[in-house]
């Protein structure tokens, strides 16, 4: 099992350009999520799913999109990049409602200039 | 969410335990005790986990106290490589979102 895995492992964006992370998961989990981390700070809820088709906001949502049309595939969409996305960005799964763990991917990392 | 307050470092000798504590005085009776860790920049690895009964695992074990208002997280024989950033988390029972606090960076050194 590969676990979670993200892709790309680090991009370099100019302002205004867009890019979609992919997070991928094969351990057949209902819920997956993707978080920011800033240097010196916790992690960030951005957005969730907990399920194929489905997806919530988490806490910072504002500048992104995502989308999960496979149960294994998780996207996170920038369509206009700002130097403040400029971030770690983690994605992690889980099987469902009152599980024990997130399992969390190695993480992209992002540059805005 | 409840909220968790944590020192911000610590240090500790190898083959020493490593006793990292953790307030959350406004807990309520539905919320889980969550503890990962982040070794330098590598995703969050999940701990263990706790309600009210003192819990152990391979890895760890977790002392809540009777008021469930703070908690601590030893680690019996601290290793070099258990120098990490350790978090603290309040779940509630029927969600999945995890709010990460800065948590403390242990230090362990030789």
């Amino acid at each position: 099992n590969a676990g979670v895995t993200q892709t790309p492992k680090f991009r370099v964006l100019k302002t205004g350009q867009s890019m979609t992370l992919l997070c991928a998961q094969d351990m057949n989990h209902e819920y997956m999520y993707w978080y920011r981390q800033d240097p010196g700070m916790g992690l960030r809820l951005i957005h969730y799913s907990v399920g194929e088709g489905t997806t919530a906001k988490g806490e910072v949502p504002d500048g992104y999109n995502v989308s999960r049309l496979k149960k294994q595939n998780f996207l996170l969409g920038l369509e206009s990049a700002a130097p403040s996305q400029t971030s770690v960005y983690f994605c992690a799964s889980s099987y469902g409602a009152g599980a024990k763990t997130q399992y969390f991917g190695p993480g992209t990392r992002l540059l805005v200039l | 969410d409840a909220k968790t307050t944590q020192p911000p470092s610590m240090d500790c000798a190898e083959g020493r335990a490593a006793n990292l504590p953790c307030n959350h005085s406004t807990i309520s009776g539905n919320e889980y005790v969550y503890w990962y860790r982040q070794i330098h920049s590598q995703g969050p690895q999940y701990i263990i986990h706790g309600l009210k009964n003192n819990e152990t695992n391979e890895m760890a074990s977790l002392i809540i106290t009777e008021d469930r208002k703070s908690s601590t997280l030893i680690l019996p024989h601290a290793t070099l490589r258990d120098t990490a950033v350790y978090y603290c988390i309040v779940r509630h029972y029927n969600t999945d979102k995890l709010i990460f606090g800065t948590g403390t960076r242990l230090q362990v050194f030789p």
